[in-house]
């Protein structure tokens, strides 16, 4: 069946740097875009980042806009967020999500989750 | 940004009752709102996708409605399993913003 499974997360200071993966099996991979959103302790849901099937499309929340990437690996069907200069407000568990369609567009929603990886920056 | 104002932040209610939480859009979505429904501990689910759409699988208590800056998320006979909390996002413009959540409790 579908998963989304999600690995990469940790304890990091102030200012250092995280990469998490996500490890996408049970369907298409390279045919929907996917998303990463993430969840601060005991608050609600962020959107953080989305690209589209083939990589060609990518947007980020201003939040982390300059220090975040996220990018994907058709061939392994593996999305990644590369995470840099982290801030203590960064600290979340991180779910990575399947859209409903290949491209970005209005119109677009999250089908799947995985279960999350927790990221902790604190010095 | 688009900003997601849902109410109310949070709801007691019993097994049996029907419930109504409200999403409004700081501007027009154009129906393109969806609603999630995330249990403690647990990742979130898609429950209705573009506004008033079913997703498969999910139970048809769950109903939605709206357009343009107000949508409404209905479940029309609680069950024990549907206590959690709800959120709305739109997918109109990016960052496809999400709504702060209402935490549905038994009352």
């Amino acid at each position: 069946q579908l998963q989304l499974v999600e690995s990469g997360g940790g304890v990091v200071q102030p200012g250092g740097s995280l990469r998490l993966t996500c490890a996408g099996s049970g369907y298409t991979f390279s045919s929907h875009a996917m998303y990463w959103v993430r969840q601060a302790p005991g608050r609600g849901l962020e959107w953080v980042a989305i690209i589209s099937y083939d990589g060609s499309d990518i947007y980020y929340a201003d939040s982390v806009k300059g220090r975040f990437t996220i990018s994907r690996d058709n061939s392994k069907n593996t999305l990644f967020l590369q995470m840099n200069s982290l801030k203590e407000e960064d600290t979340a568990l991180y779910f990575c999500a399947k859209s409903a369609w290949l491209w970005v567009g209005s119109g677009s929603y999250i089908e799947n989750w995985g279960r999350g990886t927790l990221v902790t920056v604190s010095s | 940004d688009i900003q997601m104002t849902q109410s109310p932040s949070s709801l007691s209610a019993s097994v049996g009752d029907r419930v109504t939480i409200t999403c409004r859009a700081s501007q027009s979505t154009t129906n393109c709102l969806n609603w999630y429904q995330q249990k403690s501990g647990k990742a979130p689910e898609l429950l209705i996708y573009a506004a008033s759409s079913l997703q498969s699988g999910v139970p048809s208590r769950f109903s939605g409605s709206g357009s343009g800056t107000d949508y409404t998320l209905t479940i029309s006979g609680l069950h024990p399993e549907d206590f959690a909390t709800y959120y709305c996002q739109q997918s109109y413009s990016i960052p496809y913003t999400f709504g702060q959540g209402t935490k549905l409790e038994i009352k």
